[in-house]
């Protein structure tokens, strides 16, 4: 079975700050990893996904994350924050197997972005 | 057009009701989902489309019931609903029902059951 951990409920930001977005995932198989924004009274739009190959998945928005297989995580990144990034950020993961493509979210992280 | 669209966006309804809420997409894809979402929670699957045909249910209780008219339309069926399914409801796309293809979420539907 997998899991996902978001290892901050909330993250406060001061506006153009870096930021990072911590999460990890367990699983006994290879696995493909997104991370979804979600802003007020909003579906989830996709901001960046890894699937294979290059560890370093840049997205949009000027996000990136990392996939680290040693250390199960995929930790979402921006160099310099806006207001307008201020949103709920849940990271998900599935893998090859499983059937009808279905997404283990984290519980999500609160991005607060202050002028 | 990556748009996926759900009317209405928001629906009030007694415990006696019977609602449906209705989701569409014209990316051509062949797979769609319902997700149900709390506040300050992530999306919980409900139901998965493959092909037209019901190919997961999360154990969801009998008073939602999913409709897939054509490829393009996603339903929900609602009766007898508990108010404790009040709730944003998600509907989302993918081009297959594969792992490695990306969900489109349409905007939700906010339910409020009185």
């Amino acid at each position: 079975a997998q899991s996902v951990t978001q290892l901050d409920s909330q993250v406060p930001v001061f506006e153009e700050a870096p930021v990072e977005l911590r999460c990890n995932y367990s699983s006994s198989v290879s696995v493909y990893l997104f991370w979804y924004v979600q802003y007020p009274n909003q579906g989830l739009q996709l901001l960046l996904k890894y699937l294979s190959g290059s560890t370093l998945v840049k997205g949009i928005n000027g996000f990136e994350a990392e996939f680290n297989k040693s250390q199960t995580s995929f930790h979402l990144r921006k160099p310099s924050v806006h207001i307008s990034d201020t949103a709920e950020y849940f990271c998900a993961v599935t893998h090859l197997f499983n059937q009808g493509g279905k997404l283990i979210f984290g519980q999500g992280t609160e991005l607060s972005v202050k002028p | 057009d990556t748009e996926v669209t759900q009317t209405p966006k928001h629906l009030v309804m007694g415990m006696t009701n019977k609602k449906s809420l209705k989701c569409e997409q014209h990316m051509g894809h062949r797979a769609m989902y319902w997700y149900k979402q709390k506040a300050k929670k992530p999306p919980e699957l409900m139901f998965v489309y493959s092909y037209e045909k019901l190919s997961i249910n999360e154990s969801v209780p009998s008073r939602f019931s999913p409709e897939c008219p054509n490829s393009s339309l996603l339903n929900l069926h609602l009766h007898a609903l508990q108010p404790e399914d009040s709730a944003l409801y998600l509907c989302a796309s993918s081009q297959g029902h594969g792992s490695s293809y990306e969900q489109y979420f349409g905007p939700g539907t906010r339910l409020t059951v009185t």
